[in-house]
């Protein structure tokens, strides 16, 4: 089955540390992997997705097939990074899995 | 394009009383869904709509019903709400399968 882990609930950085949120998925076969962040109080958008291979506010994300995760990485954190991060996956289907997500505070 | 559009954006019941929430989407999407995030669980799916006169069910779907209405419009319905359905709904469409979903600004209901 599809299946989509995040296995920190919050993560905790200074102002220009460095960022990794985990992001593993389950899948036999080649996903779309996503990205989604929830700023407070608004609504879910895209952040970014594995097959554009771009960088959004300083955010990358690279799929590595062989430890099947998706991480989402940013050099040097900023206070306005601070939101509810969502991986998940899609593929063949008109669904999207999502992880139970990732809380990033940036303290200045 | 006002985008993905919900109403209500907050919600009181008491346990047993119905209601019905509403989303309307103005991007011509194909798609819709009824997402519900609860803390620690992430996003679920209850309901989907691949195109208009069709309907599935998610990973939770008991205790809810939809429609579509049309392809603009997908409702979600509560018939008799439960504590267990205190939650933020979310709304979301998108063109095809391999688009991006766009989501609207939710509605935090409590049962009591």
């Amino acid at each position: 089955a599809q299946r989509v882990t995040q296995p920190e609930k919050l993560l905790s950085v200074f102002k220009g540390a460095p960022v990794e949120l985990k992001c593993n998925y389950s899948y036999s076969g080649s996903p779309e992997l996503f990205w989604y962040v929830q700023y407070s109080r608004q609504r879910l958008q895209l952040l970014l997705r594995h097959i554009s291979r771009e960088s959004i506010k300083g955010f990358t994300a690279d799929l590595n097939k062989g430890e099947t995760s998706f991480h989402l990485k940013k050099p040097f954190a900023q206070e306005e990074d601070s939101a509810m991060y969502y991986c998940a996956l899609s593929k063949d289907t008109d669904k999207l899995i999502f992880g139970t997500g990732t809380r990033l505070q940036v303290f200045p | 394009n006002a985008g993905v559009t919900q109403t209500p954006k907050f919600q009181v019941l008491k346990t047993g009383q119905s209601m019905t929430l509403q989303c309307a989407q103005d991007m011509n999407h194909n798609s819709m869904y009824w997402y519900r995030q609860d803390p620690g669980m992430g996003l679920r799916l209850i309901y989907y709509s691949a195109s208009e006169g069709t309907t599935d069910k998610g990973e939770v779907p008991n205790g809810y019903n939809v429609s579509r209405l049309n392809k603009r419009e997908f409702s979600l319905r509560l018939e008799s709400a439960a504590p267990s359905q205190t939650s933020v709904y979310f709304c979301a469409s998108r063109r095809t399968a391999t688009d991006t979903q766009y989501f609207g600004p939710g509605t935090r209901l409590t049962v009591l």
